[in-house]
């Protein structure tokens, strides 16, 4: 079965520092990746998706960046994070087909101090 | 894109059935429609897909009428662990989450 692995679970970075949130898929192929981002009490806002290796479609401008390695694995960075970058990121994926349901990670709850 | 709209929060007590209505009134003719549930720290979960009519699994029934222009998740006997915010996503949007219902239910 298909397994999602992202982390750390909780991170406490000051202003101005760098950031790599790392996500990897299990037990399938050629899966789309998705990075979002959820303010307490809000929706989720997509930051980023992958539909291949190389391949990063960016939703939002803003000081964050994308990239995937490998086939199953998906990284969010920043080299210097602001106080509004604070919030809980999910990674998902989704078979490379349309109207395919997305299957989320655990997340990374981040605090900017 | 279609866009939908669902209540922003709705309660409920335990052992009822809760039907939460989504309005979709731009689907297009390939668009399916998606319902996820979301416990506080952690991601949506996928609870059930459908494309027309009814649509049914172990956890919950979807119901789409015939103009597809809406559809109803309907949760059948809650309890409290059903507390949680339920999103409705359509077709291309299957990317974009909105703030979604919030559904409380009560002792």
């Amino acid at each position: 079965s298909q397994t999602i692995h992202q982390w750390p679970a909780t991170l406490v970075q000051p202003v101005g520092s760098p950031l790599s949130l790392e996500c990897t898929v299990e037990g399938t192929s050629n899966p789309n990746l998705y990075w979002y981002r959820q303010a307490a009490g809000r929706g989720l806002q997509l930051l980023f998706y992958s539909v291949g290796i190389g391949q990063i479609s960016s939703e939002v401008p803003q000081n964050l960046s994308a990239s995937r390695p490998q086939d199953r694995q998906f990284i969010l960075s920043s080299k210097k994070l602001l106080l509004s970058d604070s919030g809980f990121y999910l990674c998902a994926w989704s078979l490379g087909r349309v109207s395919q349901p997305q299957h989320f990670g655990d997340g990374t709850r981040l605090s900017i101090l | 894109l279609a866009k939908t709209t669902q209540p922003i929060s709705m309660d409920s007590y335990e052992g009822q059935e809760v039907n939460i209505t989504c309005s979709h009134n731009n689907i297009a003719t390939n668009d399916y429609i998606t319902w996820y549930q979301q416990f506080p720290s952690q991601g949506p979960r996928f609870i059930i897909q459908g494309y027309k009519t009814k649509v049914t699994n172990e956890v919950a029934s979807l119901f789409i009428p015939a103009d597809r222009k809406s559809s109803t998740l309907s949760l059948p006997r809650v309890s409290l662990s059903d507390t949680a915010v339920y999103y409705c996503l359509v077709g291309d949007d299957d990317m974009r989450f909105g703030a979604g219902t919030r559904l409380t239910v009560k002792p």
